[in-house]
């Protein structure tokens, strides 16, 4: 299993910070769920949220007013939206497949997004 | 200020045993929800350590250890490495705060 995320790196304060994670070697739909996971620099992991492949979501509610996530099993892939971004929400940003009990097995590599003017 | 608490960082030397606590409450590990652990090494994504309180990935060796017991749960690296310097996290899941996977706030491995 493998996850990669890509999206810009650079988001302005007020816009929308959108990623997404493409997975391979195995196929979003066998019934995992798929989760977000961020880390300020020199700081600790912050689960963000986790989808279904039907899209049923749980999200973090510290960020439930600010987050969508959505799957797209044709593309075998999902994505993240995290509205009016601020300097705070400067963090690498990790998916991840959730394993048993809601453990994450498989992590992506992680990409950097700041949140500057 | 996380939900499962954590010491900021431990220390040992190579070969010594160190542990490694997390402290949750009744609605997280008091509740019999598991306690995972993730090692992660400088500049690099977290990887699983130990997952449903007691059990290794493959790959993982037998120095990596857990436990849970009533609302704390622990981590124990024994014959201590170099490369074992790290940070490690907890992780569980809250019954009160709607489904929540939460996280402790990481503790930082020195091998000395």
């Amino acid at each position: 299993v493998q996850l990669q995320e890509s999206g810009p790196g650079l988001v302005k304060p007020s816009e929308t910070l959108s990623l997404t994670c493409d997975v391979s070697g195995y196929s979003i739909s066998n019934g995992s769920y798929w989760g977000w996971i961020r880390q300020p620099p020199g700081k600790g992991l912050e689960w963000i949220g986790s989808i279904y492949h039907t899209g049923q979501n749980y999200y973090n509610p510290s960020l439930r007013s600010r987050v969508s996530m959505s799957v797209d099993t044709s593309k075998n892939q999902f994505s993240l939206n995290l509205r009016s971004a601020t300097a705070a929400d400067t963090a690498v940003y990790y998916c991840a497949k959730e394993g048993r009990f809601y453990s994450l097995d498989f992590w992506g590599q992680g990409t950097l997004v700041t949140v500057s003017s | 200020q996380s939900v499962l608490t954590q010491p900021p960082s431990v220390s040992g030397a190579p070969g010594q045993r160190v542990t490694i606590s997390c402290t949750g409450s009744s609605s997280n590990l008091g509740a019999n929800y598991f306690v995972h652990w993730y090692q992660q090494l400088p500049g690099t994504a977290p990887k699983l350590l130990i997952y449903d309180n007691n059990k290794r990935p493959s790959g993982v060796p037998d120095r990596f250890s857990g436990s849970k017991s009533g609302t704390s749960a622990s981590l124990a690296i024994s014959g201590l490495q170099a490369d074992d310097e790290a940070d490690y996290y907890c992780q569980s899941y809250d019954s009160s705060l709607r489904a929540s996977r939460v996280f402790g706030g990481g503790t930082k491995l020195t091998v000395l």
